[in-house]
């Protein structure tokens, strides 16, 4: 089993719509989550972070951890052309210095 | 807003050939790091650098990669002897003090072996 799985994509949205995109993860160690947006040919840039379980909401966003389940989830409400990117989630263990264990990433389109 | 700069943007190179991708992280951050991503595919850990060592390295990091912080700003990965295979984009980071959450990236530079 892969560390962390995404939702395969690509996804292709009307303007408005409610956006959810979905990671599972098999390391119990990971504490720290995180959604990076990226656009083409230019790096990760971090949209949301989450600590253990719970909620985290910020404007459109909401970012979402289920540590019994082992699942994470980013919802994008009243998406916009410009939500239009590549969605990567990304985990780590604690610690200052651990690593970021990506998932492939979601290529989301929002149509106009 | 600070950010990580890499150069250069675009590297072409022979197979065989000795490349070092430059990055200049933010600062006043302590903890770098080299991520790549091959075209397609996740982008995936090389190696973590803190107080002018390194911390820890993937499998991929083997003999032909190597790190440097020359200087005190500039911050290198340097490719011994180029594979078709090390074509990837090559992402520069770096966090500060007590926030393992908080990486700013480069814009990466895309490395192309010929």
């Amino acid at each position: 089993q892969k560390e962390v799985e995404q939702d395969p994509g690509p996804l292709s949205v009307p303007e408005g719509a409610i956006v959810s995109l979905n990671c599972t993860y098999s390391n119990s160690a990971f504490q720290y989550f995180m959604w990076y947006r990226q656009y083409s040919r230019k790096g990760p840039e971090l949209l949301m972070y989450t600590y253990s379980s719970g909620n985290k909401e910020d404007g459109r966003f909401t970012a979402q951890v289920d540590k019994s389940s082992k699942y994470i989830s980013l919802f994008i409400r009243d998406s916009q052309p410009s939500d239009s990117a590549t969605y990567l989630c990304a985990m780590s263990k604690p610690g200052a210095n651990s690593k970021l264990t990506f998932g492939k990433g979601i290529t989301l389109s929002v149509r106009p | 807003e600070p950010e990580v700069t890499q150069t250069p943007s675009h590297q072409v190179t022979q197979m065989g050939q000795e490349v070092i991708l430059r990055c200049v992280p933010i600062s006043n951050h302590l903890y770098f790091y080299w991520y790549r991503q091959i075209l397609g595919q996740k982008v995936e850990f090389l190696v973590s650098f803190y107080n002018n060592e390194i911390s820890e390295k993937s499998e991929i990091f083997d003999d032909q990669f190597s790190v440097e912080r020359p200087d005190g700003s500039n911050f290198t990965l340097k490719i011994r002897s180029t594979k078709l295979e090390d074509s990837a984009m090559y992402f520069c980071a770096s966090i500060g003090t007590g926030a393992n959450y908080g990486y700013t990236f480069g814009s990466g530079t895309r490395l192309t072996v010929v």
